[in-house]
């Protein structure tokens, strides 16, 4: 079964950092690009940040830009996002999400974790 | 406020044949494909529409996309209760140093 899981989340004071992991498992990672995918309480879908099969293209949103790092494992079906500097409006319910196409970068993403929240307040 | 603008809800009866806008610009839509996305309440999204009008395996074809110029539509028809859910449209981004991915803000749906 192909199916993505998230860690990591909890409640950070604001400056602080925290990391998340996403454990994959079913299909064969190293293929794929990953994502990750925030959903703020009761407000809609973000892209945060992807990488590549082979971690040579990186992107990140705005809004992380500076403070989140993305990055992969690909020994350990594995994907990280650092998140550094931690703000009230990071917080969200993080997803995991797996890149529709094999060795590319594309914005389908054909299977999501249940997500990790993260919530940031002191 | 989203790169992709879509209407914060719709409705419809069961049956009934609903549409979903999104709107963009020449930096996502309308040099790439769309995408949309349906989150059931409580439930990760999950991928609906891929390439404008593909579907995943699985997905009805009740379910239809389109996409024109810097716009696109999700379309279902014969629509049912447990259609009601919030859709997100999704495209690539071309704008330099920007977002890759641009998501609309969502459309609740509510079967009445």
């Amino acid at each position: 079964e192909v199916q993505l899981v998230e860690s990591g989340g909890g409640l950070v004071q604001p400056g602080r950092s925290l990391r998340l992991s996403c454990a994959a498992s079913g299909f064969t990672f190293d293929d794929y690009a990953m994502h990750w995918v925030r959903q703020a309480p009761g407000k809609g879908l973000e892209w945060v940040s992807g990488i590549s099969w082979n971690s040579g293209s990186i992107g990140y949103a705005d809004s992380v830009k500076g403070r989140f790092t993305i990055s992969r494992d690909n020994a350990k079906n594995s994907l990280y996002l650092q998140m550094n500097s931690l703000r009230a409006e990071d917080t969200a319910l993080y997803y995991c999400a797996k890149d529709m196409r094999a060795d590319t970068v594309s914005d389908a993403f054909d299977i999501w974790g249940q997500g990790t929240m993260v919530t940031v307040s002191s | 406020q989203s790169v992709l603008t879509q209407p914060p809800s719709a409705s419809g009866t069961p049956g009934q044949r609903v549409t979903i806008s999104c709107s963009g610009s020449s930096s996502n839509i309308g040099s790439n494909t769309v995408n949309w996305y349906q989150q059931l309440p409580g439930t990760a999204p999950k991928l609906l529409i891929y390439s404008n009008n593909q579907r995943p395996s699985g997905v009805p074809d009740r379910f239809s996309g389109s996409k024109s110029g810097t716009s696109a539509s999700l379309a279902i028809s014969g629509l049912q209760s447990e259609d009601e859910a919030d859709y997100y449209c999704a495209a690539w981004d071309d704008s330099l140093n920007g977002p890759w991915v641009v998501f609309g803000g969502g459309t609740k749906l509510t079967v009445l």
